[in-house]
């Protein structure tokens, strides 16, 4: 069965940083792109970072580029968002996300995770 | 950016309802968009992707049209289950989500 599973939310103060984990399972981590998509609290979905299969590849959206940085380990079969200068509005439910085709391509998210909760408050 | 225009916000509807959500691109994206799924406290599942093909796993009732700028999510006889919030994202430049339609019993 195909898994995802994050960890390392919590609460941190305006400025700080953070790293969110996914962990994968039941398919082969390195042939697919991956990406991050958050949820404000009573919010919709916001795209934030995809990353290709083997890792050289990343992008972001405008609202953390340079704050924000997409990273994996094909070994490990894990995903990773280190976010710095974490601001109020970074609050929010973040999903890790599978691409539902292998290679950098046009892709929907065919798996997902259940979400690790990030709150930036003082 | 591309954005993603959802309507309605919010549909009220009887189990057995025939559905409609239309979705709209700020440009052209071809066929790259798909429909989403969300209910309260738990992780979008995909419904419809490339526009009109069904996700796996996913009910007959749910079908997707549409291509260029202007995109439909249509469920033909509503379930329980299917009171939720569904979303459109696009794919054909970088990603982005529509605003997302509640969808509510009545």
């Amino acid at each position: 069965e195909v898994q995802l599973l994050e960890s390392g939310g919590g609460l941190v103060q305006p400025g700080e940083s953070l790293r969110v984990s996914c962990a994968a399972s039941g398919f082969t981590f390195s042939d697919y792109p991956m990406a991050w998509v958050r949820q404000a609290p009573g919010k919709g979905l916001e795209w934030v970072s995809s990353i290709s299969g083997s890792g050289v590849t990343t992008s972001y959206a405008e609202s953390v580029k340079g704050r924000f940085t997409i990273s994996r380990d094909n070994s490990r079969n894990f995903l990773y968002l280190e976010m710095n200068s974490l601001r109020a509005e970074d609050t929010a439910i973040y999903y890790c996300a599978k691409d539902l085709v292998g290679g950098w391509e046009p892709a929907a998210f065919d798996v997902w995770g259940q979400g690790t909760m990030v709150t930036v408050s003082s | 950016d591309i954005q993603m225009t959802q309507s309605p916000s919010t549909l009220s509807a009887f189990v057995g309802d025939r559905v409609t959500i239309t979705c709209r691109a700020s440009q052209s994206i071809g066929n790259w968009l798909a429909w989403y799924q969300q209910t309260p406290g738990k992780a979008p599942k995909l419904l419809i992707y490339q526009a009109s093909s069904l996700g796996s796993g996913v009910p007959s009732r749910f079908s997707g049209s549409g291509s260029g700028t202007e995109f439909t999510l249509t469920i033909s006889s509503l379930q329980p289950d299917d009171f939720a919030t569904y979303y459109c994202q696009q794919y054909n430049n970088r990603w982005t989500f529509g605003q997302g339609t509640k969808v509510e019993i009545k």
